[in-house]
Parts: C-alpha cells; structure tokens; sequence
C-alpha cells in the first residue's frame, strides 16, 4: 500500500545546480499537487495538475518546473537551485477536485541549496 | 486575497490539559476546511468540515465549523505527549482544482 511516494528523501545542492524531485502515486488519483514548507510556515502551492498533460501555476512557482505524462507521475525541476529554494518539499494528490476528499501527501524531501 | 489565519501560533501545556486550536478564513467560494496534523514528516488527515454546526470527532479530537464567522475549531481533551506537533489548518475553494489554503499551522507542546 505506496500511496503518494517521493524521492529523494535529502539533498543537498550548490547554487545554479539544478534537479528533479519524483513523486508517484498509485491511487489513480488525477489531482496532483507540490507543496513547499519553509520552517515555521504552512505549505505554499508550487504547481499542481489535474489531470495526465495538464498543469498549472500555484501561488510560488517561480524557479520551478513541472510535467505530468502520465497519471502516474508528477516531478518538480528545479533549474538553477538558489538558497531561496532551500525547503521541505510535498507532493500530495487526492481524488476529487471538489474539495470533497482528503488530500493524501508524501513523506517529503528536504532540499538543502548552499 | 484568500487568507487562513490559525491562533495561536504555538502553545505549551502539560499532560490532562484541554486545548483549543483556532483557524479563521477569507476565502472565496469556500468549499471545506480541513485539519490535518504533521510530526516531523507528512501530514496527516484528522477532519473535513463541510457544513456548519456539525462537530466531527475522533477519539479526544473533535472540530466544529462556523460558515457565518468564518472559523473552525479543533479541542483536544487529556492531552497527551503524543498529541505534540503542529496542527495545519486548511480551506478548500469550490473550483475544479482540489487546490488547498493552508494556515501558518500551531505548534503544539505537551509536557509530561
């Protein structure tokens, strides 16, 4: 029973190096999401998708870059890492886009950008 | 601009202690609130609160939301050290997206 599973858990990068965070599902889910948290803070939008070939901006997609190919998969580029970008990363998804069903996330991946 | 607003922001109490967390909203459209909790790692799911009035409940959880004040609640009775973490609040709009608002979060402490 995988649920939401992302990869890496750590990483450390040096500035203008760049990288992909995964993140798979196996609930059929279409609605996929990437979160960051910065300490202290709630979780802030990157970008999300709501359905296989289909994304679109959250509230702080700058830096970031994301595709969805299939249901399946999600990934989150960085170009360019910058210490900005330095955060817990989550990828959620759920199954209803009506705000009717919990949101299922991944046990994150901490980015460290030096 | 849609806001979430959680009070207090953090909240040190011992073991036995009843507490009460606060979520207050600004949102467009809204559709549900949800409350999750986050030890360390992910968070985790603890109620959907759709319709005002209703408490939802869980053990020595419960919430309660009020549409016309725009807030919700969450009390946790008996503490206990195990009920430490952050409490994450969030509301959900009625588009298509599934999109989710978070609050800042209330960091809970509970000592023995």
């Amino acid at each position: 029973n995988a649920g939401v599973t992302q990869t890496p858990k750590f990483r450390i990068l040096k500035i203008g190096q760049s990288m992909t965070l995964q993140c798979t599902q196996d609930m059929n889910h279409n609605y996929m999401y990437w979160y960051r948290q910065d300490p202290g803070m709630g979780l802030k939008l990157i970008y999300y998708s709501v359905g296989a070939g289909i994304t679109d901006k959250g509230e702080v997609p700058n830096g970031y870059n994301v595709s969805r190919s299939t249901t399946e998969d999600f990934p989150l580029r960085l170009e360019l890492a910058a210490p900005s970008q330095t955060s817990v990363y989550f990828c959620a998804s759920t199954t209803s886009g009506r705000g009717t069903g919990e949101l299922f996330f991944g046990e994150g991946s901490r980015l460290t950008v030096l | 601009e849609d806001k979430v607003v959680q009070s207090p922001l953090s909240l040190v109490v011992h073991e036995g202690d009843t507490v009460t967390l606060n979520c207050s909203y600004e949102v467009t459209n809204f559709r549900s609130l949800l409350w999750y909790k986050q030890e360390k790692k992910a968070p985790t799911f603890l109620f959907m609160l759709t319709s005002s009035g209703i408490e939802k409940k869980s053990g020595r959880l419960s919430s309660i939301l009020d549409k016309k004040e725009l807030f919700s609640i969450l009390n946790i009775t008996a503490t206990q050290t195990g009920d430490s973490a952050v409490y994450l609040c969030a509301v959900v709009r009625s588009s298509n997206t599934g999109k989710l608002i978070f609050g800042q979060g209330t960091t809970l402490q509970v000592k023995p």
